[in-house]
């Protein structure tokens, strides 16, 4: 079963609106943590914004910020203010789990966002 | 500057050839993993190491070899039995960041195409 799950393929949004791309995910740990990388065509990936599980605040950074919901297992990301420089690819990640390195950080297939002038 | 570097950016070879791909830090981590990444899709896990002279497989290590003799470095060998070693390839290590336990941190890729 998908651990992270992108439902948007491809998403479209006009310069300076607002756009929110859709994470869910699946685990039964109790301490766990979400992440968002963003990934231009350069190939580079770009550490976003994180939200730990026990965390009670959104987190935001900026134009970013995490709507984290905890009973629906959903953490989408909010960009504000989209601008042309955020088109990129968008992957929602996870690590499981507190300090156990190893095979327990998944990422999600990605969102291609596009941002119209 | 800390940072992971990963050389060379573009790497071209024929097929039936073993290529190795470099990958060093400095940031003083001891998990450092390699991803495959194909056109359109996400990441896929290939191997990791938790410490030196340690390393385990992930989702698709068939094809690949990885050591880890030294805590900076942590090659991957593309061998001639990956079926399909075309891709884009991401070294990362993870180690905690400034207001968070444990996040992923990436090099720039290398570019491997195989014909």
């Amino acid at each position: 079963a998908q651990k992270i799950t992108q439902t948007q393929p491809g998403m479209f949004v006009q310069e300076k609106e607002a756009v929110t791309l859709d994470c869910t995910y699946d685990t039964s740990d109790q301490s766990y943590g979400l992440f968002w990388y963003k990934q231009p065509s350069s190939g580079e990936m770009i550490f976003l914004i994180y939200q730990g599980s026990y965390d009670e605040q959104n987190a935001t950074e900026g134009r970013y910020s995490l709507n984290f919901q905890k009973a629906r297992k959903s953490a989408n990301l909010v960009i504000s203010a989209s601008q042309l420089g955020d088109s990129a690819m968008y992957f929602c990640a996870m690590r499981e789990g507190v300090d156990n390195y190893g095979q327990n950080f998944v990422f999600g297939p990605g969102t291609r966002l596009s941002v119209l002038p | 500057d800390g940072g992971i570097t990963q050389s060379p950016k573009y790497l071209f070879r024929k097929e039936g050839q073993n290529v190795t791909l470099s990958c060093e830090q400095n940031l003083n981590h001891d998990a450092m993993y390699w991803y495959r990444q194909d056109p359109g899709q996400g990441l896929r896990l290939i191997y990791y190491s938790q410490i030196v002279n340690d390393f385990q497989k992930g989702d698709i290590a068939e094809g690949y070899s990885v050591s880890r003799e030294k805590k900076e470095s942590f090659p991957l060998t593309v061998t001639s039995a990956q079926k399909n070693p075309t891709a884009f390839y991401l070294c990362a290590t993870m180690g905690a960041g400034e207001k968070l336990a444990y996040e992923q941190y990436f090099g720039p890729g290398t570019r491997l195409t195989v014909t």
